[in-house]
């Protein structure tokens, strides 16, 4: 039974490109939540989907950010215009069901950095 | 809005010794709360979880919890610690101020130094 899977696992952009994180839940999840872990930081949400549904968006930044989930595929966290300040590492995790109870299941994460 | 406090960035102990890692929460509402560990450049795995059950909770690897309510704290511990035990570790809240989402509020991090 695979885990979560996100790719690339590292990604080098540079000013101004476009970065795009895939994430695959685990088989039988339709829940996928993205955070995002800054150095010395610890991870902070930033976003809730599922299948086709934004549900919880208030972690995005209000720029340049967008995140999808559709019926068919990974996850995309898209960035747009990336900036120095955008270098992090992005774990998504997935559940099964999504309620405040469910344990999330993370994967590696996609360690981000902007030249 | 609901939040945690983890007391110490940085734990140091010796191979055998306890390992106590520290973690306030703040909360309105009964919490669901969680612990984390994080190996380097991997992804977050569950320890253990507080779902308001049993207060004391036995996690992987020899962890446990304690859910003090009177204390607003949610401690981890391990009676030996294992060099493999070497790690970043999470304290997180289910934020439950935001309807049933299940989004997770998560504290700083303690790293755990285990020295031979």
């Amino acid at each position: 039974n695979a885990g979560v899977m996100q790719n690339p696992r590292h990604l080098v952009r540079r000013r101004g490109q476009e970065a795009r994180l895939r994430c695959s839940p685990m088989k039988g999840h339709s829940h996928v939540y993205w955070y995002r872990q800054l150095p010395e930081e610890g991870l902070k949400f930033m976003v809730y989907l599922q299948k086709e549904n934004i549900i919880d968006e208030s972690g995005m930044p209000k720029e340049r950010f967008s995140a999808e989930f559709p019926k068919e595929g990974p996850s995309i966290l898209r960035i747009q215009q990336v900036v120095r300040g955008d270098s992090a590492a992005y774990f998504c995790a997935s559940s099964p069901a999504g309620s405040r109870t469910d344990t999330q299941y993370f994967g590696p994460g996609t360690r981000l950095t902007v030249l | 809005a609901q939040s945690v406090t983890q007391l110490g960035s940085h734990v140091s102990v010796s191979e055998g010794a306890l390992v106590l890692l520290r973690c306030n929460y703040s909360s309105s509402v009964p919490p669901y709360l969680f612990w984390y560990v994080q190996y380097p450049n991997q992804g977050l795995q569950l320890l253990l979880k507080y779902t308001s059950a049993a207060t004391l909770v036995k996690g992987i690897n020899g962890f446990e919890a304690e859910f003090k309510k009177s204390e607003t704290s949610f401690h981890l511990t391990k009676p030996s610690a294992h060099m493999s035990d070497a790690a970043e570790y999470f304290c997180a809240v289910s934020d439950r101020d935001s309807g049933n989402t299940g989004k997770l509020i998560f504290g700083q991090g303690t790293t755990l130094q285990v020295k031979p």
